[in-house]
């Protein structure tokens, strides 16, 4: 079974520009959620979508946000970039069930100049 | 005070040594616990899940969780060098939603051949 895809792997924007990334899920995962990963903050969870719907947010502020399509698939977006938004975004989907893990991508890794 | 906290290391350890991670949170409503395996320029990957307290075995590994100190640990017996990587741990609630994960800041761990 194919694991989580994220699109595009590496990504350079400048400043005040705007950018989309990719995710399609493992076959089967309806739950999609995104996560930020700097050095000196970690991992930190954006959102969660499940069924075309976001069920979860986490302390970021507007300019990212994220939509879900019916085949599961998912795409998160960031307006006015930022240097501080330089980070590994990471993808990560689950399978049915109640607190089921999280399988994660190979993230994007987004520079901003 | 975060909510995790994990020794960030680095570790070296020698091959064959027992390794011994760990973490500890805040947070009492924590019911699920994860340690994840992260290789350079990887995604994170899923080495154990475990729900509430008590121990969980799997292969070479153990992770053990204690809820009454809000402390959970991983343990490597045999270690390879195959095993060198960051070592995250990651934790959520019902409360919090099961897809928002807490996660440490990670231990990065090289075995010496």
């Amino acid at each position: 079974k194919a694991g989580v895809t994220q699109t595009p792997r590496y990504l350079i924007k400048t400043r005040g520009q705007q950018v989309t990334l990719s995710c399609s899920p493992i076959s089967g995962h309806r739950s999609v959620s995104w996560y930020q990963q700097t050095p000196g903050q970690g991992l930190q969870f954006l959102f969660e979508y499940f069924s075309e719907t976001q069920r979860n947010k986490g302390n970021f502020p507007g300019r990212f946000s994220g939509r879900q399509f019916s085949n599961s698939r998912s795409e998160m977006n960031v307006s006015t970039l930022e240097l501080g938004d330089s980070a590994l975004y990471l993808c990560a989907s689950s399978p049915p069930g109640l607190a089921s893990p999280l399988h994660f991508g190979n993230g994007t890794r987004l520079t901003v100049t | 005070q975060k909510e995790v906290e994990q020794d960030p290391g680095p570790l070296s350890v020698p091959e064959g040594a027992i390794v011994s991670l760990n973490c500890t949170y805040s947070n009492s409503a924590f019911q699920y616990f994860m340690w994840y395996r992260q290789y350079s320029r990887k995604g994170p990957e899923l080495l154990m899940y475990t729900y509430s307290s008590g121990n969980k075995e799997d292969g070479r590994f153990t992770a053990q969780v204690d809820k009454s100190s809000k402390y959970i640990s991983l343990f490597i017996r045999d270690s390879q060098p195959s095993d060198s990587a960051t070592y995250l741990c990651a934790m959520t609630s019902d409360q919090t939603g099961a897809n928002n994960l807490f996660f440490g800041t990670g231990t990065r761990l090289t075995v010496i051949p």
